[in-house]
């Protein structure tokens, strides 16, 4: 049972571009979460979706960030227009679902620079 | 307002010597989960503590919870070079969907 998998590890984008960032969730689960951590800082919450829903994006840029969850395939973090700031770390977690303990299963991330 | 404030900021000890990172967080929560977050690399969990439960162990790690106070504290006995690590904890909070993060407390293990 393969974990949570996120690519790329490491992305490079010049101001302007966009960024797509994917996270295939571990079998079975159907939440998703992303994370975004600043260099030096902790993980700071950004999205959560479930299947083709989401469910709490209070986290999220009100410009320029958005996120998907399909039916198929990976969820989807899109930044368009990206400045410097948006350099960090990117983290998907994933989570089975249902009443009890919200264990959340982390990528490895993707390491977004732009330059 | 901020959850799950780890202190010290930075620990620097001999190896051998036990390790104790402190969390404060400020609503009522379900759980709280410590992870450690090695230099560039993801998130390895390592323990989960309950909002019922005071204290747990793993290994040499062990976990202390007092919701009174909304502190929990992570000892880790023995430690080891390859201990050198941030580390975070992170609550799950009631009603709340999502794990909220503190800053971190980045363990320096001197051989």
């Amino acid at each position: 049972n393969a974990g949570v998998m996120q690519n790329p590890r490491h992305l490079v984008r010049r101001r302007g571009q966009e960024a797509r960032l994917r996270c295939s969730p571990m079998k079975g689960h159907s939440h998703v979460y992303w994370y975004r951590q600043l260099p030096e800082e902790g993980l700071k919450f950004m999205v959560y979706l479930q299947k083709e829903n989401i469910i709490d994006e209070s986290g999220m840029p009100k410009e320029r960030f958005s996120a998907e969850f399909p039916k198929e395939g990976p969820s989807i973090l899109r930044i368009q227009q990206v400045v410097r700031g948006d350099s960090a770390a990117y983290f998907c977690a994933s989570y089975i679902g249902g009443a009890g303990i919200n264990e959340q299963f982390f990528g490895p991330g993707t390491r977004l620079t732009v330059l | 307002s901020q959850q799950g404030e780890e202190d010290p900021q930075a620990l620097s000890i001999q190896e051998g010597e036990n390790a104790t990172m402190n969390c404060s967080y400020k609503t009522s929560i379900n759980n709280l989960q410590w992870y450690r977050q090695n230099s560039g690399r993801g998130l390895v969990h390592l323990i989960l503590i309950r909002s019922n439960e005071r204290e747990k162990h793993s290994g040499r790690l062990r976990v202390t919870l007092d919701t009174s106070k909304k502190s929990s504290s992570l000892l880790i006995t023995a430690s080891r070079a390859a201990d050198t690590a941030s580390y975070f904890c992170a609550t799950d909070a009631r009603g709340a969907q999502k794990l909220v993060f503190g800053q971190g407390t980045r363990l320096t293990i001197n051989p």
